[in-house]
């Protein structure tokens, strides 16, 4: 069964910092495209970033450029986000989201999301 | 970039009605395009890809087409579990969201 659980969330202070993880299982995690996807409370959903099988490749939406960071690891069967310089606009829920092979552009396995929220 | 646009935003309808949902790109985005269901407090789950084609385990009541920048996805027969929140999506960008409800 394909599972990914986030991990990571919580509050944190406007300008401050946080990395999420995202924990892979049930597939051959090197194989595919990740992606990390928000969403505002009561907002709709926001693509983020994404990565490629072998790292080779990667997006940024505009919002995220420069401040945030994806990874991952594929002997540890786990993707990363590092947030830095985080705003208020910034607290959403975020998920991760597996690509499908051959088709990246679409999302067919979610995690659960965790929860970011920058306030002071 | 390209924007999506769903219609409409909120849609009261009853069990075993037919639902449709249209998107709209502002330019041609050919058949890259797929639609989600999201239930409150859950993740998105996909539905169909490739404008037209059914995610596996997804039932058959449920139904894409269009090409260019006109879209739909269709109900068939809405059944209770189909409440939800539906988004399009174009490689990068989700349309807004259109909330199906109980009329």
């Amino acid at each position: 069964e394909v599972q990914l659980v986030e991990s990571g969330g919580g509050l944190v202070q406007p300008g401050g910092s946080l990395r999420l993880s995202c924990a892979a299982s049930g597939f051959t995690f090197s194989s595919y495209s990740m992606n990390w996807v928000r969403q505002a409370p009561g907002k709709g959903l926001e693509w983020v970033s994404y990565i490629s099988s072998s790292s080779s490749t990667i997006y940024y939406a505009d919002s995220v450029k420069g401040r945030f960071t994806i990874s991952r690891d594929n002997a540890k069967n786990s993707l990363y986000l590092q947030m830095n310089s985080l705003r208020a606009e910034d607290t959403a829920v975020y998920y991760c989201a597996r690509a499908k092979q051959w088709l990246v552009y679409y999302f067919d396995y979610w995690g659960q999301g965790t929860l970011v929220t920058v306030s002071s | 970039d390209i924007q999506m646009t769903q219609s409409p935003s909120t849609l009261s309808a009853s069990v075993g009605d037919r639902v449709t949902i249209t998107c709209r790109a502002s330019q041609s985005i050919s058949s890259w395009l797929a639609w989600y269901q999201q239930k409150p407090g859950k993740a998105p789950k996909l539905l169909i890809y490739k404008a037209s084609s059914l995610e596996s385990g997804v039932p058959s009541r449920f139904s894409g087409s269009g090409s260019g920048t006109e879209f739909t996805l269709t109900i068939s027969s809405l059944q209770p579990d189909d409440f939800a929140t539906y988004y399009c999506q174009q490689v990068r960008t989700f349309g807004q969201g259109t909330k199906v409800e109980i009329k």
